[in-house]
């Protein structure tokens, strides 16, 4: 069964940088899948933010690129958001995800439980 | 705004048939996938590779594909059906995913 959590500090001011952690068990994040990112703002739909394969190969939400950078450590089987100049705009919950894309066929097919940030001061 | 288009609400009568659609240009070339949430939760994959559906997931759901537009479909629906459901693909560059702006589904 894979399972996807997600950590990090749920309260970030405004220009800092957010950083959150998804641990990742049940499959070797070196397995072949890519991994990434997904966000919902309060009350508003879904965002793609991004991706990693497992060769580290990443793929980036045109709209807030120049912020983002994701990244693996395949020996903690875990992969990491950071997402830098925040503001309040960036308020939302976050998900980290097991992207089974391929070809034609998108699918995230495991998502983790969720992480609300805020970002004030 | 959102490569991909989703009406923003749709109701259907317990027990009847609903179709819920998403358009984009992506789609001519690209497979959608679809998600269910319920309030409070994760997003739940429920449609993939067009009409595929994952272990667990009920087989009154399906999905269907014609030109730019993809099709979820759900059969004799039940209340707990009663959600938020995003479509997904790529965007125009095929590098990227996107998601459609959400139906709010409402089982009457």
């Amino acid at each position: 069964q894979v399972q996807l959590q997600e950590s990090g500090p749920g309260l970030v001011k405004p220009s800092e940088t957010l950083s959150l952690t998804c641990a990742v068990s049940g499959n070797s994040i070196s397995s072949g899948y890519h991994w990434g990112w997904i966000r919902q703002s309060p009350g508003k739909g879904l965002e793609w933010i991004g991706s990693i394969n497992h060769s580290g190969t990443t793929y980036y939400n045109p709209s807030i690129k120049s912020r983002v950078t994701i990244s693996v450590d395949t020996s903690e089987n875990q992969f990491s958001l950071k997402l830098s100049s925040v503001s309040a705009a960036d308020t939302a919950v976050y998900y980290c995800v097991r992207d089974a894309s391929a070809g034609f066929v998108v699918s995230f097919d495991y998502w983790g439980q969720g992480t609300l940030v805020i970002v004030s001061s | 705004s959102s490569d991909l288009t989703q009406d923003p609400a749709v109701s259907v009568a317990l027990g009847q048939t609903v179709r819920i659609t998403c358009q984009g240009d992506s789609l001519r070339n690209y497979y959608a996938s679809w998600y269910q949430q319920k309030p409070g939760q994760a997003p739940v994959l429920v449609i993939y590779d067009r009409d595929n559906r994952p272990s667990g997931i009920p087989d009154r759901f399906s999905g269907s594909s014609s030109g730019n537009t993809a099709s979820l479909t759900i059969t004799a629906t039940q209340a707990e059906d009663e959600a938020d459901y995003y479509c997904s693909s790529r965007d125009s560059s095929g590098s990227n995913g996107v998601f459609g702006g959400g139906t709010k589904l409402t089982v009457l």
